[in-house]
C-alpha cells in the first residue's frame, strides 16, 4: 500500500505553546487528507477533512481556531494545535487519499501537554 | 453516515480461521464497505474493501451478504500478528468520502 508519514511520532510541549504535526504522502498525491484524534481505549474521532488548496472542513464540535489545518500541497498537510492544554493530550492520526478508493494512514503522533 | 455494528471483542486461536462480522442494515447503494485494523499505538492499516461482490487479497477475504446489510471479514489462518482492533466502515462514494470509525472489534489471538 501507499505510504503516509507523520512527524513527529511523539511530542511533549508546555501548556500554552503551539505544536505543529506534519503529514506527508510519500509516493502518491493526496487530494484529500483527514485528521483524527484518538483518546486511550477509544476509537478514532474525525476532526477535519482538507482538500489541497482549500480550507479544511471541520467536524461539529472541533474548534477550527484551535486546530489549524493547512493542506498547501498534494503531499503535505499540517495540523497545528494552538495554545495547547493538558486536555489536548491525545494520539493524532492523519489519513490521505489520492485518486483511488482506499485511504492510507500515518503512524500517528502522540502529543503530551504538560 | 450509515452506521455499522460489530461485536466488542472476539477471541481465536493461532492458525485457525477467524470470521469477523459487521452489520450495516442502513447501507445505501453507493456505500463501499471498508475494513481497517489498528495495532496498539499505530495508525490504522487498510485491510480490504468491497461494494457488492466478495473480495480476496493477500491479507483477508471479504464476504458481503446478498442484501449488503452485513459483511464478514475472514482471516484464513490467524497469526499472533493479527491481534488488533478491526474496524468495519461504510464510505459514501460522494462528497468528502470520509471514513467515520465505530468502536470496532478487539481480536485476541491465543497461541
Amino acid at each position: 500500500g501507499a505510504v503516509v508519514s507523520q512527524h513527529p511520532s511523539w511530542v511533549i510541549c508546555k501548556s500554552g505553546t503551539s505544536v505543529k504535526i506534519e503529514c506527508r504522502s510519500l509516493d502518491f498525491q493526496a487530494t484529500t487528507m483527514f485528521w483524527y484524534r484518538q483518546f486511550p481505549k477509544q476509537s478514532l474521532m474525525l476532526m477535519a477533512t482538507s482538500n489541497e488548496g482549500s480550507k479544511a472542513t471541520y467536524e461539529q464540535g472541533v474548534e477550527k481556531d484551535k486546530f489549524l489545518i493547512n493542506h498547501a500541497s498534494l503531499t503535505l498537510s499540517t495540523l497545528t494545535v494552538t495554545s495547547a492544554h493538558p486536555e489536548d493530550s491525545s494520539f493524532y492520526i492523519c489519513s490521505a487519499r489520492g485518486w483511488g478508493i482506499e485511504a492510507f494512514f500515518g503512524q500517528g503522533t502522540r502529543l503530551t501537554v504538560v | 453516515d450509515a452506521k455499522t455494528t460489530q461485536p466488542n471483542s472476539m477471541e481465536s486461536n493461532e492458525e485457525e480461521p477467524v470470521h469477523l462480522p459487521c452489520n450495516h442494515s442502513t447501507i445505501s447503494g453507493t456505500d463501499y464497505i471498508h475494513w481497517y485494523r489498528q495495532l496498539p499505538s499505530q495508525g490504522p492499516e487498510y485491510v480490504i474493501h468491497g461494494l457488492t461482490s466478495n473480495v480476496n487479497n493477500r491479507m483477508a477475504s471479504l464476504a458481503i451478504a446478498e442484501d449488503r446489510k452485513s459483511s464478514t471479514l475472514i482471516l484464513h489462518r490467524a497469526t499472533l500478528r493479527d491481534a488488533a482492533v478491526y474496524y468495519c466502515i461504510l464510505r459514501l462514494l460522494q462528497g468528502a468520502q470520509k471514513l467515520v470509525f465505530g468502536q470496532g472489534t478487539r481480536l485476541t489471538i491465543n497461541p
